[in-house]
């Protein structure tokens, strides 16, 4: 069974600019969920999707958004880049909600510089 | 709001040695806790969750939590490291049945012939 798959890995940007994220899951999975992972801020939760709808979200602007699809890939979105964006971007899939799920799976993440 | 505190940015073991990761939480309402753990280079992956059964929760790779609320402790422990295991630790905690994780500072467990 093929894993999470995260599409670009690696991204430079510039400030201003926006970015879209994809995450594949595992065949079968409805959850998806996305993290960012900064030296200084450390591991936050941005949001949840299940079955096209976001059913939870972390404390982020709403220059962060996303997207899930009927075949569950997911996308998120970062408009008008700031420095402080740069980060690991993490997907992961569950078969069920992440709250319920027996475990999750991680992508390898994407890597986004903003200069 | 929750919050979580890991004692230690740094832990370091020999191999075969116990393996104790401190994790504090600070919530208002009953927690869902987690362990997760970060190879070198590598995503995340899921050690072990509590969501309220349970207060021993026994995880992959050999790693257990036990939720303590007296304490409002989920300490990660094994009982014998390997050189594998060696790799960024991460304690979470979500309340209210959504799953809204507030993540520590993660622990950087060494471990050393």
């Amino acid at each position: 069974k093929a894993g999470v798959t995260q599409t670009p890995r690696y991204l430079i940007k510039t400030r201003g600019q926006q970015v879209t994220l994809s995450c594949s899951p595992i065949s079968g999975h409805r959850s998806v969920s996305w993290y960012q992972q900064t030296p200084g801020q450390g591991l936050q939760f941005l949001f949840e999707y299940f079955s096209e709808t976001q059913i939870n979200k972390g404390n982020f602007p709403g220059r962060f958004s996303g997207r899930q699809f009927s075949n569950s890939r997911s996308e998120m979105n970062v408009s008008t880049l700031e420095l402080g964006d740069s980060a690991l971007y993490l997907c992961a899939s569950s078969a069920v909600t992440s709250g319920d799920q027996e475990t999750q799976y991680f992508g390898p993440g994407t890597r986004l510089l903003v200069l | 709001a929750q919050s979580v505190t890991q004692l230690g940015s740094h832990v370091s073991v020999s191999e075969g040695a116990l393996v104790l990761l401190r994790c504090n939480y600070s919530s208002s309402v009953p927690p869902y806790l987690f362990w997760y753990v970060q190879y070198p280079n590598q995503g995340l992956q899921l050690l072990l969750k509590y969501t309220s059964a349970a207060t021993l929760v026994k995880g992959i790779n050999g790693f257990e939590a036990e939720f303590k609320k007296s304490e409002t402790s989920f300490h990660l422990t094994k009982p014998s490291a390997h050189m594998s295991d060696a790799a960024e630790y991460f304690c979470a905690v979500s309340v209210g049945g959504s799953y809204i994780p507030t993540f520590g500072r993660g622990t950087s467990l060494i471990v050393h012939p």
